[in-house]
């Protein structure tokens, strides 16, 4: 059974980049999968950020793509989100997620989140 | 900002059926998948597709879809139900993945 666990730093200076990474075990990331990164801030709602597919090919929020990185290490059997210029506005719980069915829409494997705060 | 619009909240008595919608123009031509989150835990896939529920969701979950809305409908509520519901679809160009704002289900 695939487990999805994000890691990275809890806090984040405004003006810096926010990195996180996805740890994907039970499975292999180079699977007929793409790999979703979404966001909630405290008391809102689910917002996407964007995904890879394993051979590299990435989609993202228009709202965020001048700030979003999302990247695939196969080696690892992981990915990563970077997001640039951080403000208070990206405090949030960010989760990885597999969407097995792309037209679909099946996210149907997500971690259990992490939490991010942007503050000096 | 979403462009699937959802009610913010609807109640339903212990035992009794409730819809939840979900608009958007999109859904003229994607499936709406549903998510049930709980406070302080990770979405969980309810719906998919044209209504098809993961294992061991319960089968009081059914999804439909007409036109420019999708339903995931509750019959026989449980307290356990409670929760915030989401849809979500591709966007209309089908590059990019959309979340509905939410809504938060009470069972009186």
């Amino acid at each position: 059974q695939v487990q999805l666990q994000e890691s990275g730093p809890g806090l984040v200076k405004p003006s810096g980049t926010l990195s996180l990474t996805c740890a994907v075990s039970g499975g292999s990331i180079s699977s007929s999968n793409w790999w979703s990164w979404v966001r909630q801030p405290p008391g809102k709602g689910l917002e996407w950020i964007g995904e890879i597919y394993h051979s590299g090919s990435t989609n993202y929020n228009p709202s965020l793509k001048s700030r979003v990185t999302i990247s695939v290490d196969k080696s690892k059997n992981q990915f990563s989100l970077k997001l640039s210029s951080v403000t208070a506005a990206d405090t949030a719980v960010y989760y990885c997620a597999r969407n097995s069915d792309y037209w679909s829409v099946k996210v149907d494997v997500w971690g259990k989140g992490t939490t991010v705060t942007v503050s000096s | 900002s979403s462009e699937l619009t959802q009610d913010p909240a609807v109640s339903v008595a212990l035992g009794q059926t409730v819809r939840i919608t979900c608009q958007g123009d999109s859904l003229r031509s994607y499936y709406a998948s549903w998510y049930q989150q709980k406070p302080g835990q990770a979405p969980v896939l309810v719906i998919y597709g044209k209504n098809n529920r993961p294992s061991g969701i319960p089968d009081r979950f059914s999804g439909s879809s007409s036109g420019n809305t999708a339903s995931l409908t509750i019959t026989g509520a449980q307290a356990e139900d409670e929760a915030d519901y989401y849809c979500n679809s591709r966007d209309s160009s089908g590059n990019h993945l959309d979340f509905g704002t939410g809504t938060k289900v009470t069972v009186l």
